[in-house]
Order: C-alpha cells, then sequence, then structure tokens
C-alpha cells in the first residue's frame, strides 16, 4: 500500500485558486506530519508548509503566507493543500511528504501533482 | 538564516567510478537533522539517509553519509547505472530546508 497518493494534474489560469489532495493510507495518520515542498520546472525543492494531522495546527513558509491553506480530512486521512493567487510562477509539481513525529526527515513522498498556470 | 550549498552542481562520472557529493551549511547543523534524498527524472524523492549517516530501509549499503558541523558528505561507492539522478541534502531547523542538488550524470 502506497502511503500517499496525491490527486491528479491541474491546469490554472492566472489569478485563480487551486487545491490539491495528498490521501494517507497504511499507517496512522496521526504518527506523522504531513508537508508540501514545489518543484518548479528544471529547479530544486521548496517547502512550503506544513499540517500537524492531530491538532490540524499549521505553519507556513514566510513566502507562501496569505495564499497557502492546509487543512485536513482526519475522517478520510486526507490533507488539502489551497494556494490561490496563482501566477506562472507557480507553475511546478507539489509533493505532499511526512514526517514522523520527533524526527527531522521525509521518511516518505506522494508522487507528486502538476499544476500548470498560464492563460 | 541557514544555506545549504551543495557542490558540484553537476558531477559526471562512469558506472563503477565512486562519487562524492558535499553539502555545506552556512553554520554548524544538529547532524540529526540532516538528511539526503535521491531524485530520478520524472521521479518523486527519496529518502537515502537521515541524522546525517543512517541508511534509510531498503538503501544499499553503498550509500553512506558522514559529517558534522558544517561540512556533510554523501559518498557512492560503487556507480551503478540506477544512481545516475539529482541528489539533495536538506536540513530541519525551524523548518525544512533544501540545498541545490547535484546532478549526478554519466560521462
Amino acid at each position: 500500500q502506497v502511503p500517499l497518493v496525491q490527486s491528479g494534474a491541474e491546469m490554472k489560469q492566472p489569478g485563480a485558486s487551486v487545491k490539491l489532495s495528498c490521501k494517507a493510507s497504511g499507517y496512522t495518520f496521526t504518527t506523522h506530519y504531513v508537508h508540501w515542498v514545489r518543484q518548479a520546472p528544471g529547479q530544486g525543492l521548496e517547502w512550503m508548509g506544513l499540517i500537524d494531522p492531530t491538532t490540524g495546527g499549521t505553519s507556513y513558509a514566510q513566502k507562501f503566507q496569505g495564499r497557502l491553506i492546509v487543512t485536513r480530512d482526519t475522517s478520510t486521512g486526507t490533507v488539502f493543500m489551497d494556494l490561490s493567487g496563482l501566477t506562472s510562477d507557480d507553475t511546478a509539481v507539489f509533493y505532499c511528504a511526512r514526517v514522523p513525529r520527533d524526527l527531522r526527515h521525509f521518511d516518505f513522498w506522494g508522487q507528486g501533482t502538476l499544476v500548470a498556470v498560464s492563460s | 538564516e541557514i544555506v545549504l550549498t551543495q557542490s558540484p552542481d553537476t558531477l559526471s562520472l562512469s558506472p563503477g567510478e565512486r562519487a562524492t557529493l558535499s553539502c555545506r551549511a552556512s553554520q554548524s547543523v544538529i547532524s540529526n537533522y540532516l538528511a539526503w534524498y535521491q531524485q530520478r527524472p520524472g521521479q518523486a524523492p527519496r529518502l537515502l539517509v537521515s541524522g546525517a549517516s543512517r541508511r534509510a530501509t531498503g538503501i544499499p549499503d553503498r550509500f553512506s553519509g558522514s559529517g558534522s558541523g558544517t561540512d556533510f558528505t554523501l559518498t557512492i561507492k560503487r556507480l551503478e547505472p540506477e544512481d545516475f539522478a539529482v541528489y539533495y541534502c536538506q536540513h530541519y531547523g525551524s523548518s525544512p530546508l533544501f540545498g541545490g542538488g547535484t546532478k549526478v550524470e554519466i560521462k
């Protein structure tokens, strides 16, 4: 069973919002924080934010404050990432990844979701 | 704010050769919070090493991590064809931070 499975690719216009999902399975949902990391075409990895599935508490990179919202649904074990005010610079593959409580590394990554922003 | 600098940007080697990848932090970091990932083309990153030197489950022993303070190294003892990929170091202080990556390409 794959621990994290993400929703499919999205194409959006500038100014729009996108909501991606990341479904956890095969492990206890509350044992890991879930993070979002993005990767622009040909570029490196950029941390965006995280959620504590137990409390719903979040933390966001300063760069995304005000336009990123991460939520979770404990009944389905799903984490959502909502990014608003999209520009062409947001074209990227977005990954969810989990970090075990009390540790500081990503032990598993979702398969990634491509978001293309174009008029 | 800590910056992670990886070098070289690109490493051109042949299968069977040894690869040595560097990750330098702008200030001393806690070794327990330093990890390495491999990313093959079109795939998600995969954890190789955590705590600077602990191989993740299922990672072959040709991969090894070392270092402390500001200087960390990922060594691939003998490159296999599937090892040609991009490698990232990552530190987790107040929030996660990634190095810029080193691409290991076939010479």
